[in-house]
């Protein structure tokens, strides 16, 4: 059954660095999202992705955050300047797009981001 | 701002019985509800949903139930499997979704 990966499973940086999550979402999904759930707390939507554009986001998702689909293929989330509540298990997931926001979203492993 | 809430950290139930997980929401111009399980160390994983239009979507084992004047989203599982104990997350959309804490559920054998 196809699935959606994300890449690293766990991704340690300093204070102020870049980041970069990636995510190679189900091949023909039109729809792309990322989430995060920092410890303890709900998961967050951040974004999500069509047609090479974002189609919404939310007050998280502020200028440090880029979202890109580089080729056919991957999905990245770029952290720009990382800061401690950073910190947060992020989730790639992907939809068919045959039905908009109703589509059953695919959700990726996720990426542990820790920042020191 | 908690748009979603699930009022119950954890549930256990006994293999066999029936659980429910509850969930509330804020916000009336919601469309559309789901459920998504998830196991430690791997993403939600999608479960049922339900449009705002109907009060009942059945799947199997898992019934949702949507009760738009109450705000109030629940999600039956019956009977109950071992293999069931996760935690539980419902979301309600409108362009964007919003998860509630989660329901972390466990059935005893």
């Amino acid at each position: 059954e196809p699935e959606v990966t994300q890449t690293p499973s766990h991704q340690v940086t300093q204070m102020g660095q870049e980041v970069i999550l990636r995510c190679v979402p189900i091949s023909n999904h039109l729809y792309f999202y990322w989430y995060r759930q920092i410890l303890g707390q709900k998961v967050e939507f951040l974004v999500s992705f069509y047609n090479n554009e974002i189609s919404e986001k939310s007050e998280i998702f502020d200028d440090q955050f880029s979202v890109e689909r580089p080729d056919g293929s991957n999905f990245t989330l770029k952290i720009r300047s990382t800061k401690l509540e950073d910190s947060a298990m992020y989730f790639c997931a992907s939809s068919a797009g045959t039905s908009g926001v109703t589509d059953t979203q695919y959700f990726g492993p996720g990426t542990r981001l820790t920042v020191l | 701002d908690q748009q979603v809430k699930q009022n119950s950290p954890s549930l256990s139930v006994q293999e066999g019985r029936i659980s429910i997980l509850n969930c509330d929401y804020t916000n009336s111009m919601f469309d559309y509800f789901l459920w998504y399980k998830k196991y430690p160390a791997e993403g939600p994983t999608f479960l049922i949903s339900i449009s705002s239009i109907k009060d009942k979507n059945e799947d199997g084992r898992f019934t949702v139930f949507l009760n738009k004047s109450a705000k109030h989203l629940s999600l039956h599982i019956v009977p109950s499997q071992p293999g069931d104990s996760a935690v539980y997350f419902c979301a309600a959309s409108r362009n964007q979704f919003y998860f509630g804490t989660g329901t972390s559920l466990t059935v005893i054998p």
